[in-house]
């Protein structure tokens, strides 16, 4: 069965640094997103990217953050300059164009 | 904001019996309700999913029962099993494509 996968599966930076994570959506899946959850408390949607531009985007979501699908497989979540809040599991998901999502097992980053 | 509220915070059930958790929403533009199944260290796995034009749905033991008027919705889990211990979210969503707003989880514990 077709997963979104995501590298690494946890990353350790040190504040004020650049982050990128990384997932490979599922196959001829058409929107793609990025949620966070902070240690336990709910998932809160990031955004999200459908024919090569934002289609969504949160207040969380600021000049901080950008996204990229580099090529026909990867799509990046880039922190420009990590902060101490943006520790948190990072999830990518996609969807092939109804309303299911499905979501990659997370990355966890830990900023220091 | 909170556009999805979810409730219990917390459930601890007997084998066999019946876990229940509730979902309120405010916003009538919401078109499609999910519920998502979390296990340690994993991402969300969608459980069952339900439209607005219908009162129930049922997928093995799982049932989402729907209140248009009253703007609920629930999650319902029959002989409930150990196995069934994780975190479950009630999300809710506009269209296709769009972001999901999370509630804030119910953590289940099926003691065996």
């Amino acid at each position: 069965e077709p997963e979104v996968t995501q590298t690494p599966s946890h990353q350790v930076t040190q504040m004020g640094q650049e982050v990128i994570l990384r997932c490979v959506p599922i196959s001829n899946h058409l929107y793609f997103y990025w949620y966070r959850q902070i240690l336990g408390q709910k998932v809160e949607f990031l955004v999200s990217f459908y024919n090569n531009e934002i289609s969504e985007k949160s207040e969380i979501f600021d000049d901080q953050f950008s996204v990229e699908r580099p090529d026909g497989s990867n799509f990046t979540l880039k922190i420009r300059s990590t902060k101490l809040e943006d520790s948190a599991m990072y999830f990518c998901a996609s969807n092939a164009g109804g309303f299911e999502q499905y979501f990659g097992p997370g990355t966890r980053l830990t900023v220091t | 904001q909170q556009q999805v509220k979810q409730s219990p915070q917390s459930l601890i059930v007997q084998k066999g019996g019946i876990s229940i958790i509730n979902c309120a929403y405010e916003n009538t533009a919401f078109d499609y309700f999910p519920w998502y199944q979390q296990f340690p260290g994993k991402g969300p796995a969608l459980l069952i999913a339900i439209r607005p034009d219908v009162s129930e749905k049922k997928e093995g033991r799982f049932t989402i029962s729907f209140n248009k008027s009253a703007k609920q919705f629930s999650l319902h889990i029959m002989d409930s099993q150990p196995g069934d211990s994780a975190t479950y979210f009630c999300a809710a969503s506009k269209q296709q494509g769009n972001q999901f707003y999370f509630g804030t989880g119910t953590s289940l514990t099926v003691i065996p």
